[in-house]
């Protein structure tokens, strides 16, 4: 049984890093890629990032001056980074096989002082 | 980057009812390998996305097939063949031809 599984801080301030990890089952992250996808309260979707099975990364442009992405195979984790935080940042984040076919549950993220 | 528009924004329709909901991209999405990299994901309250249609319009294993997907190049649609209650809730296309991969805006479907 596949499961993803997002953690991390619920609440950031402003000007600070989040760090969020998902933790993954039932499947290989040598074999599968995984992307961040994030969701502001009441908008819609924006992808974030993936980490692709041999461990190459794309970001959106839009934020990759700010996002880092990277892995632990051996834990089955990828970890997300993000800095200079801002409140627009505030969202549910999620990470997905990178076909979209199975998400985690998301993580609320409240950047605020 | 790909800019997906889709229409309408909100969707009213009875039980039973059949509707459909249009994705048009900003560019061609077809890739160089041959295939088209657009998907069809149903949010429920609360929920995370669930995928329903990827490569244009193959179903989801376990989606029921009163959803079906068209098109081709620039201009996609989902059919849903008899909306049943838990088909409530916002249809997002996701494009993932192009780096970055985007999202439409989403449509809400809502009963009548």
């Amino acid at each position: 049984q596949v499961q993803l599984k997002e953690s991390g801080p619920g609440l950031v301030q402003p000007s600070q890093t989040l760090s969020l990890t998902c933790t993954v089952s039932g499947l290989s992250l040598t074999s599968n890629s995984v992307s961040w996808i994030r969701q502001p309260p009441g908008k819609g979707l924006e992808w974030m990032g993936v980490i692709w099975s041999n461990g190459g990364t794309d970001y959106n442009s839009a934020i990759k001056s700010r996002l880092s992405i990277s892995r632990d195979t051996s834990k089955s984790q990828v970890f997300l980074k993000m800095n200079s935080l801002q409140t627009e940042d505030t969202a549910m984040y999620f990470c997905a096989r990178w076909r979209l076919d199975y998400w985690g549950q998301g993580v609320m993220v409240t950047v605020s002082s | 980057d790909v800019v997906l528009t889709q229409t309408p924004p909100t969707l009213s329709a009875t039980i039973g009812q059949s509707v459909s909901i249009s994705c048009r991209s900003s560019q061609s999405l077809l890739h160089s390998n041959g295939n088209t990299y657009l998907n069809w994901l149903l949010q429920r309250p609360g929920q995370p996305p669930q995928l329903l249609i990827y490569l244009v319009s193959r179903l989801e294993s376990g989606v029921p097939n009163r959803f079906s997907g068209s098109g081709s190049g620039t201009d996609f649609t989902l059919k849903i063949s008899g909306v049943e209650a838990e088909d409530l809730g916002v249809y997002y296309c996701v494009q993932s031809t192009h780096a970055p991969y985007t999202f439409g805006a989403g449509t809400k479907l809502e009963l009548k």
